[in-house]
């Protein structure tokens, strides 16, 4: 049971590349989110999915783009990288958007825009 | 939006020593969860609070939900240098958590 796993770990692009991270989880959640941490700002909602299919705008939206085709991936797009989305970005889980389950999170894709 | 908040935003202390930590939301919450992330890991969970002034202990922490729901504490009883991290609070706002700032305590030997 690996739990919430995301791919790759490191990737430095260029202004104006695109790339997809990716996020696939084991444990049949239905609710998956996108973070992105910056030092001393604590985990910024990007975007979240509370069911295959769906997708909903979070905090930090503009220059992101998700997808939820299936249950048990979540992907995060970069259309035209820019330097001010270097970040740490971190996937999550929970089994129903509930009051009452934590979060599961992934190891975390490290991300330079150079 | 709903902010939340946390003081202080680093923390040294010598080893021995207690250390508290403190979360602010500018709206009532329905829970409060509480995360541990260790340097270059990822947010592990370690408790929810539920309940209107609700006090829960995990060996030497303790952690507090205020009476009013907008606030709450985790506490740390003589630090060890295995509790370094940043420790992060987070709100549910419906159908997700609002993060806190994280508060970074390091523990000198």
């Amino acid at each position: 049971n690996a739990g919430v796993t995301q791919t790759p770990k490191f990737r430095v692009l260029k202004t104006g590349q695109s790339m997809t991270l990716l996020c696939a989880q084991d444990m049949n959640h239905e609710y998956m989110y996108w973070y992105r941490q910056d030092p001393g700002m604590g985990l910024r909602l990007i975007h979240y999915s509370v069911g295959e299919g769906t997708t909903a705008k979070g905090e930090v939206p503009d220059g992101y783009n998700v997808s939820r085709l299936k249950k048990q991936n979540f992907l995060l797009g970069l259309e035209s990288a820019a330097p001010s989305q270097t970040s740490v970005y971190f996937c999550a889980s929970d089994p129903q958007g509930s009051h009452n389950q934590p979060q599961h999170f992934g190891d975390g894709t490290r991300l330079s825009i150079l | 939006g709903q902010q939340v908040m946390q003081i202080p935003q680093y923390q040294h202390v010598q080893e021995g020593e207690d250390f508290t930590t403190y979360c602010n939301s500018s709206t009532t919450l329905s829970n409060i969860q509480w995360y541990k992330q260790r340097p270059g890991g990822h947010p592990v969970f370690l408790i929810q609070l539920v309940k209107s002034g609700e006090v829960k202990k995990q060996k030497r922490l303790t952690f507090q939900f205020g009476e009013a729901k907008k606030n709450s504490s985790l506490h740390i009883t003589a630090t060890q240098t295995t509790d370094v991290g940043t420790y992060f609070c987070a709100g549910r706002n419906t159908d997700k958590l609002i993060f806190g700032t994280g508060t970074r305590l390091q523990v000198f030997p």
